[in-house]
C-alpha cells in the first residue's frame, strides 16, 4: 500500500450505530487531519494530530471522536450520529504542521446516516 | 484569520479550449496558495503551490497559477483542457491554518 488509504470506502448506518473510520498513512508523515467534505461547501477541519497529539478541534460535536494511537493511524468513531452528518469523510497527512507543506489526502469514506 | 472564494462553481467548457478557475483569498498574514484537483471516488491530489518567488507556478498536467497579490488572486489556466480534465478544483490558502474554496466542477465536453 502506498500513499493514504481509508477504509471503508462507503458505510451507511443508523442514527443509533456505532460505527469506526480508519485511516492509515505509508508516507512516515508525523501529521494527520480529518475533514468532512459536504456537496457545494468547502472541506470542514474537523480534527489534526501532531504526533499522536491532538492540537486542533474545529468545535466538533462529541458524537465525533478521533484516536491516534501512533502516527500512522487515525481512527474517527461515530456514535449517535445525524442525517446531516451524511457526507464524505477525507483523511488527510503532511510532514509536519508547517503550513507550506503540501497536505495528502486519502480517496475518503461516503457515509450516510438514515 | 484566511478566507478563500472560488468565484465559479462550475465551469463548462469544450475539449482544446483554454479554461481559467479563478480563486480570491482574504489574509492579515503572509500566505502560501494551492490548488488540488479531485477526481471522481477519489481524494484531492495537489496540482501546484505557490510559496515564494516567481509569480508563475507550474504544475501538473499543463496547469500553471498566477500570484497576484494586489489583487489577492491565485487564479488556475490551461491553454488546452482534455476530457481526463473534469473533476473538481479546490483553491486553498494557508497563513495560520490551511482553509480551502468550495471547489469549482470543471466539466470537458467533446
Amino acid at each position: 500500500e502506498t500513499g493514504v488509504t481509508q477504509t471503508p470506502r462507503h458505510l451507511v448506518m443508523g442514527m443509533t450505530n456505532k460505527k469506526s473510520l480508519k485511516c492509515e498513512q505509508h508516507l512516515g508523515h508525523n501529521a494527520m487531519y480529518w475533514y468532512k467534505q459536504s456537496a457545494k461547501k468547502p472541506l470542514e477541519l474537523m480534527f489534526v494530530y501532531n504526533f499522536k497529539e491532538q492540537t486542533e478541534n474545529n468545535s466538533v460535536p462529541s458524537r465525533f471522536s478521533p484516536e491516534c494511537p501512533n502516527s500512522s493511524h487515525l481512527f474517527l468513531h461515530l456514535h449517535t450520529l445525524q442525517p446531516e452528518d451524511s457526507a464524505l469523510y477525507l483523511c488527510a497527512s503532511s510532514q509536519d504542521l508547517q503550513v507550506y507543506n503540501e497536505q495528502f489526502f486519502g480517496p475518503g469514506t461516503r457515509l450516510t446516516v438514515l | 484569520a484566511q478566507s478563500v472564494t472560488q468565484l465559479d462553481s462550475q465551469v463548462p467548457v469544450f475539449e482544446e479550449a483554454p479554461v481559467e478557475l479563478r480563486c480570491n483569498y482574504s489574509s492579515s498574514v503572509s500566505v502560501y496558495l494551492f490548488w488540488y484537483v479531485q477526481y471522481p471516488n477519489q481524494g484531492l491530489q495537489l496540482l501546484l503551490k505557490y510559496l515564494s518567488g516567481s509569480t508563475l507556478v507550474k504544475g501538473i498536467n499543463g496547469f500553471e497559477a498566477e500570484f497576484n497579490k494586489s489583487q489577492t488572486s491565485f487564479h488556475l489556466r490551461k491553454p488546452s483542457v482534455h476530457i481526463s480534465d473534469t473533476a473538481e478544483y479546490f483553491c486553498a490558502v494557508t497563513g495560520n491554518d490551511m482553509r480551502f474554496g468550495a471547489g469549482t466542477r470543471l466539466t470537458v465536453k467533446p
